[in-house]
């Protein structure tokens, strides 16, 4: 069956610029997460969704950082002024029990 | 605040070779996860590990839990080349609102002819 889809699977931003990383999770699944995987690190808790309600936002870096899941299903990682630091591959997972299914990812690279 | 250690970081094995991943956890926890990650690819889940003394095999890889000493290990058995990857250890928590994984650095293993 279909897995979690990310989109666009690679981002080039100027700095100051807004992005948009879409997610589109595993049909019924009901928990939604977002991470962010630095160069040769391992993949760091941005924020959680239940349904659509953000359950857990402790890791998003700062206010620039936005996640939106209006309806339970799609979830929209919104960045603004974007900045170097940023540059990151920005994973999505769903589940609906214990076990978490990851997307490809979208590699962002700020300029 | 939870930490998730692994060892090592960077592993060069030959073909044949027999060797253990590390990985160690600072509180308690409900659940262990391994996945293994090729260069420029997402995330593939290997292990899910539910309970103290829980061991899982798949092929040439072997997973096991001691909860009362916050340790997992990944034991590799006669490696092949095509095991090379970044192996990473989780650690998650389901109570409350809390669903998250906490990763580890990852071990980059690569296996030699």
């Amino acid at each position: 069956g279909a897995g979690v889809s990310q989109s666009p699977r690679y981002k080039v931003a100027k700095r100051g610029q807004d992005v948009a990383l879409r997610c589109d999770p595993i049909s019924g699944h009901v928990s939604l997460f977002w991470y962010q995987q630095a160069l040769g690190q391992g993949p760091e808790f941005l924020t959680y969704f239940q349904n659509e309600a953000q359950l857990d936002k402790s890791g998003l870096p700062s206010d620039r950082f936005f996640a939106e899941r209006p309806e339970g299903s799609v979830s929209t990682l919104k960045i603004q002024r974007t900045q170097q630091e940023d540059s990151a591959v920005y994973l999505c997972a769903s589940s609906r029990d214990y076990e978490q299914y990851f997307g490809p990812g979208t590699r962002l690279t700020v300029t | 605040e939870l930490k998730v250690e692994q060892n090592p970081l960077f592993l060069s094995m030959q073909e044949g070779k027999n060797y253990t991943i590390y990985c160690n956890y600072s509180t308690t926890s409900d659940r262990l996860y391994w996945y293994r990650q090729d260069p420029g690819k997402s995330l593939e889940s290997l292990f899910v590990l539910l309970s103290n003394g829980a061991v899982k095999q798949e092929g040439r890889l072997m997973a096991s839990l001691d909860t009362k000493a916050r340790l997992s290990t990944l034991h590799i058995t006669a490696a092949v080349h095509d095991l090379s990857a970044t192996y990473f250890c989780a650690v998650g928590f389901y109570g409350g609102s809390q669903g998250n994984l906490i990763f580890g650095k990852g071990t980059k293993l690569s296996v030699k002819p």
